[in-house]
């Protein structure tokens, strides 16, 4: 597509409940990176994706946290047994591998706000 | 890890001054990048600088890789040019692209 989608847009869970969160690179982006952002926060990296491999998952906060990727398309962040720190915006870029194109830099999708209630 | 220091954490502004804000990092960095996100929390890339100089608009960017530190200017300041900005360095290695985020500067601009 033209951008990064993210879905949903807005989550409000149950603490204990696991949710689901998506995203959609752009097309060709073989890179895909989720990050979390607090209120009034930086951004907190979570996981990277080259292809559907994760080189590097050290941002996971803990084993309630999991991340996969389809091949160079779809990836999907589950959180299982959701706590109120869960709640945050989870941001998801892609970008394409150094060479590909003119410019490195990353596209950020809209972001899920998920609140744990 | 790496550790990304930006200034000034808030900053105000009649519209149509200049500013600059400061990014510095504490290791050598491949990846350098300024983002803009606005008041309803979308992240826009503005530059791509791991070294030298761009410029994009009223936007320009400096990095000077070999004293660790990167500059956003901001000229004849607009309110639309409000919102949090941030800068994020990547030091490659097996995570090339993953980018460490400052805490930003938020930027105000009054009309």
């Amino acid at each position: 597509g033209a951008g990064v989608s993210q879905s949903p847009s807005n989550k409000v869970t149950e603490k204990g409940k696991d949710v689901e969160l998506r995203c959609d690179p752009i097309s060709g982006h073989t890179a895909l990176y989720w990050y979390r952002q607090r209120l009034g926060q930086g951004l907190e990296f979570l996981i990277y994706f080259q292809g559907n491999s994760a080189p590097d998952k050290s941002g996971l906060p803990s084993d309630r946290f999991s991340a996969e990727r389809t091949g160079e398309s779809v990836s999907t962040l589950t959180i299982q047994r959701t706590q109120q720190e869960d709640s945050a915006v989870y941001l998801c870029a892609s970008s394409s591998p150094r060479g590909r194109l003119p410019i490195y830099g990353y596209t950020f999708g809209s972001g899920t706000r998920l609140t744990v209630v | 890890g790496i550790q990304v220091e930006q200034s000034p954490p808030d900053l105000i502004l009649q519209e149509g001054a200049n500013s600059t804000l400061r990014c510095n990092f504490s290791d050598s960095v491949n990846n350098l990048q300024w983002f803009h996100q606005n008041p309803w929390g979308q992240l826009i890339n503005l530059f791509y600088i791991p070294s030298g100089t761009k410029q994009n608009g009223r936007l320009s960017a400096t990095t000077v890789a070999t004293e660790r530190y990167s500059l956003l200017y901001i000229s004849s300041s607009q309110t639309t040019d409000s919102g949090v900005y941030f800068c994020a360095v990547g030091v490659g290695g097996t995570s090339y692209g993953k980018l460490t985020f400052g805490q930003g500067t938020i930027l105000t601009v009054h009309p």
